[in-house]
This record gives C-alpha cells, sequence and structure tokens, in this order.
C-alpha cells in the first residue's frame, strides 16, 4: 500500500520556468490537498479539493494552478516560478469519514534560483 | 478565522525528563484539534487527535494531550523524552469533519543525552 506518493523529490527550476508536481493516492480517499512548509511558519494550504473536478482555494493559492480530473492524482502546476516559490511542497489526502486525520506524502523540494 | 500558536518555536529537553509542547488554538466552534510529528527529511505523521468525547487523548510513542476548552489549549506531554523523540511537531485545528487543517508554527524538540 503505497499511500500517498509525491514526484520529484528534489527539483530545481529558474525564474519565469513552469513544472508540475505530481500527487496520487491509493487509498481511495475523497479529499486532497497541497501545503507548503517554510521555516518559522508551519504549513500553509495552498489549494484543496473535496472530489473530482472540485478544488478551491486555500490560504496561499498564489502562482499555483491545481485540478482533480481523477479521485486518485491531484497535480499542482506552478505557471511562472517566482524565487518565493521556493519551499517544500506536501500533498496529503484524507477520507471523508476519516474525521480529517491526513495521510501525508514524503515531500518535493523545489528551489527556484 | 481559525488560527493556531505554538508557544516556542525550540523546546530542548534532557533525555527522561518531561516533554511539554504548548499549543493554543481559536475557533468559534467546538473544533478537531491534532498534533503530527515530523522526523527529519519526512512527511508528517499522526501522533494523536481529539474529536469528540474524553479529552484526554493518548497517541503513539507514550504522548498524550488534554483538550481544555476553557484554556483553549491542546498541550502535548510525554512523561520521559528518549532521543528518538527529536523531531518537529506540529498543532493542527479544523472547524468540523471535512474542514480545512490549519497548522501552527511548528515547534523543534531537542533531547540532550
Amino acid at each position: 500500500n503505497a499511500g500517498v506518493t509525491q514526484t520529484p523529490k528534489f527539483q530545481v527550476l529558474k525564474t519565469g520556468q513552469s513544472m508540475t508536481l505530481q500527487c496520487a493516492q491509493d487509498m481511495n480517499h475523497e479529499y486532497m490537498s497541497w501545503y507548503r512548509q517554510d521555516p518559522g511558519m508551519g504549513l500553509r494550504l495552498i489549494h484543496y479539493s473535496v472530489g473530482a473536478g472540485i478544488t478551491d482555494q486555500g490560504e496561499v493559492p498564489n502562482g499555483y494552478n491545481v485540478s482533480r480530473s481523477t479521485t486518485e492524482d491531484f497535480p499542482l502546476r506552478l505557471l511562472s516560478a517566482a524565487p518565493s516559490q521556493t519551499s517544500v511542497y506536501f500533498c496529503a489526502s484524507n477520507a471523508v469519514s476519516g474525521a480529517n486525520v491526513l495521510t501525508f506524502g514524503a515531500g518535493s523540494r523545489l528551489t527556484v534560483l | 478565522a481559525q488560527s493556531v500558536t505554538q508557544l516556542g518555536s525550540h523546546v530542548s529537553v534532557s533525555e527522561g525528563a518531561l516533554v511539554l509542547l504548548r499549543c493554543n488554538y481559536s475557533s468559534s466552534v467546538p473544533p478537531y484539534l491534532f498534533w503530527y510529528v515530523q522526523y527529519p527529511n519526512q512527511g508528517l505523521q499522526l501522533l494523536l487527535k481529539y474529536t469528540t468525547g474524553a479529552t484526554l487523548v493518548k497517541g503513539i510513542n507514550g504522548f498524550e494531550a488534554e483538550f481544555k476548552k476553557s484554556e483553549t489549549s491542546f498541550h502535548l506531554t510525554k512523561p520521559s523524552a528518549h532521543m528518538s523523540d527529536a523531531a518537529e511537531y506540529f498543532c493542527a485545528v479544523s472547524k468540523n469533519q471535512g474542514g480545512k487543517l490549519i497548522f501552527g508554527q511548528g515547534t523543534e524538540l531537542s533531547v540532550k543525552p
């Protein structure tokens, strides 16, 4: 049982480049979310989804796009990377019946030069 | 809006000493409360959660937390620290089942031999 799988684990981008962070879960969880982790800031919610075809913004959505075409996948897109997006990104999923207990991926460390 | 405050970004204890990590929250409704732990270069794992019922909640690895509504607190304790407890700890709150999780800033726990 893989849980939540994120790729890539590490990525270096130049300012203005685009990329997609992939996230897949095999637990049939309805909810999925993306967080970024920065020193002293904890985890901040970027976008989340309550089901296929439904997404909504979190606390820090600017500069990021998401879509949810299937229950399993929830990619995060950076259209034009900026140095302020240097961070560690975590994808998480949880079940509707699961009392909001999140299962996290291992994280993707992104550096924007 | 909900918020979470963790008092102390760094806490250092000696092996065998009491661990106390503080968390206060603001919420207009009875919340769901969580503690997650993050070991170096890993994702977050659930330590324990409070949803309803008994206010003293026991988690994994000997940790426990008590929900005190009058103090809007959910402090994490462990009677005797072990070297393997060294990690970053995050308190989180959500308004209800299916709601978004709001995380505190994190507390890094160091354990001295």
